[in-house]
């Protein structure tokens, strides 16, 4: 079964302070990796798209890593607007669904 | 561009009555459609999804059904809604079955 582990389940950064949410997986078949930003109570929003280990991708402030057991989402010099929980999916090759982790909770404080 | 709608964005409902969610696509024909529920604490959970008119497939047993009566509208039902079926309903559409997935704006639903 698919498997999906966020850490740290809420993270809190001063404005410009860069750090890494971790994305753990176990999956069957990597069809995919992907990665969300979900604000309250609206719908995830996609960011990324991973497909094999050593992948990199960017947008703006954030950038996406995947290895073999793990994707890393590194936010630098975050700002306010950053704020939002960021959540992470793998596809397999048994079936249609995105398996997502439970997500991180960023606040990013002035 | 592709453009997903939900309605309505909130709703309150007592148990035992019926249930009607609507999610449509615009911008896109024959897409892939999903149904998912996101639960306070809990990770998102795919109910339905449906690879075109009249095909569904239903990930998990439970009270809910779904229905895609046009190629673009994807429709979520009950006929008895339990206190247990309160959450965040999301529906999603995909170019393929593999790839990334597309998010609507989501209806909060709460049973009372």
């Amino acid at each position: 079964e698919d498997q999906v582990t966020q850490s740290p389940e809420a993270l809190r950064l001063q404005e410009g302070e860069s750090s890494s949410l971790n994305c753990s997986y176990t999956v069957s078949g990597l069809r995919g990796l992907f990665w969300y930003r979900q604000d309250p109570g609206k719908g995830p929003e996609f960011l990324f798209t991973l497909y094999s280990a050593g992948e990199e991708k960017e947008k703006e402030r954030l950038k996406a890593t995947l290895t073999k057991k793990e994707s890393f989402l590194h936010i630098t010099a975050p700002k306010p607007e950053d704020s939002a929980t960021y959540l992470c999916a793998v596809q397999g090759d048994s079936g249609y669904a995105l398996n997502f982790g439970k997500g991180t909770s960023l606040l990013v404080t002035p | 561009s592709q453009t997903i709608h939900q309605w309505p964005a909130t709703l309150v409902q007592p148990v035992g009555s019926p249930l009607s969610l609507e999610c449509t696509v615009e911008g896109t024909s024959n897409p892939n459609l999903y149904w998912y529920r996101q639960a306070a604490g809990r990770g998102l959970q795919l109910l339905f999804y449906s690879v075109g008119i009249g095909q569904i497939s239903s990930e998990v047993p439970q009270n809910l059904s779904a229905s895609r009566p046009q190629d673009r509208q994807f429709i979520l039902s009950s006929k008895k809604l339990l206190l247990s079926d309160s959450g965040f309903y999301l529906c999603a559409w995909s170019r393929g079955l593999a790839g990334e997935q597309y998010f609507g704006p989501g209806t909060r639903l709460t049973v009372t």
